[in-house]
């Protein structure tokens, strides 16, 4: 079974501070995914990455970077954060030759920024 | 860009009736290749089944979906639901099965009772 682990769990955040999510897999996919969890929206794709030293635009990346420093770890920061980020994160990993692209997620991570 | 449709917000029956939970996509590629993923509460969203072959139904754990290009949809269905199917469903499309990106729908809740 693919190994996805974020860190921290759960996070409080002040409006314009700056906020890291960390996301480990052991699986070793290429393939690395940050999505926001919101009701009513589903899962919307924020960064992507397909390699080591890449990062993608997804479809709602404005206020968010990402960084993929190595293959098993690939961060979401939030450099100035706001309430209207406050969500439930979920990195996922994935590969598209081994699996056909199914992505296997992390526990997700609840942040609020107050 | 891509887009996933799930008409249903919230599905409420009662246990024994059927299942029929709605997708539609839009794609601009000839082979998407289409996925059903369910996230029971407090857990993480994992993959239910996937399938990228026109008109060939795609069977697991008693559910089933049949992907129908003609149409762009990719229902779920089961012959009989369980207390234990209440989650959320989301339907999501990758463009092939070598996408790199997968999009996910809004999700539908479904609440099955006794």
């Amino acid at each position: 079974e693919a190994a996805v682990t974020q860190s921290p769990r759960n996070k409080v955040a002040v409006t314009g501070g700056k906020v890291t999510l960390s996301c480990n897999q052991t699986n070793n996919h290429n393939n690395m995914y940050w999505y926001r969890q919101d009701t009513g929206h589903g899962l919307r794709l924020i960064h992507y990455s397909y390699g080591a030293g890449s990062t993608e635009k997804g479809d709602i990346p404005d206020g968010y970077k990402a960084s993929r420093p190595s293959q098993e770890n690939f961060s979401l920061i939030l450099e100035l954060a706001t309430p209207s980020q406050t969500s439930v994160y979920f990195c996922a990993s994935g590969d598209a030759t081994t699996s056909q692209n199914t992505l296997y997620f992390g526990a997700g991570t609840r942040l609020s920024v107050l | 860009g891509d887009s996933v449709t799930q008409t249903e917000g919230l599905v409420t029956l009662t246990e024994g009736l059927p299942v029929m939970l709605n997708c539609t996509y839009q794609t601009i590629y000839s082979n998407p290749f289409l996925f059903w993923y369910v996230q029971h509460l407090n857990e993480s969203p994992r993959l239910l089944l996937k399938s990228f072959t026109d008109n060939k139904r795609t069977e697991h754990q008693g559910f089933h979906a049949t992907l129908h290009k003609s149409s762009s949809s990719f229902h779920l269905q089961k012959s009989s639901a369980q207390l234990s199917d209440s989650a959320l469903y989301y339907c999501a499309l990758s463009e092939s099965n070598m996408g790199y990106k997968l999009t996910f729908g809004t999700g539908t809740s479904l609440l099955v009772d006794p």
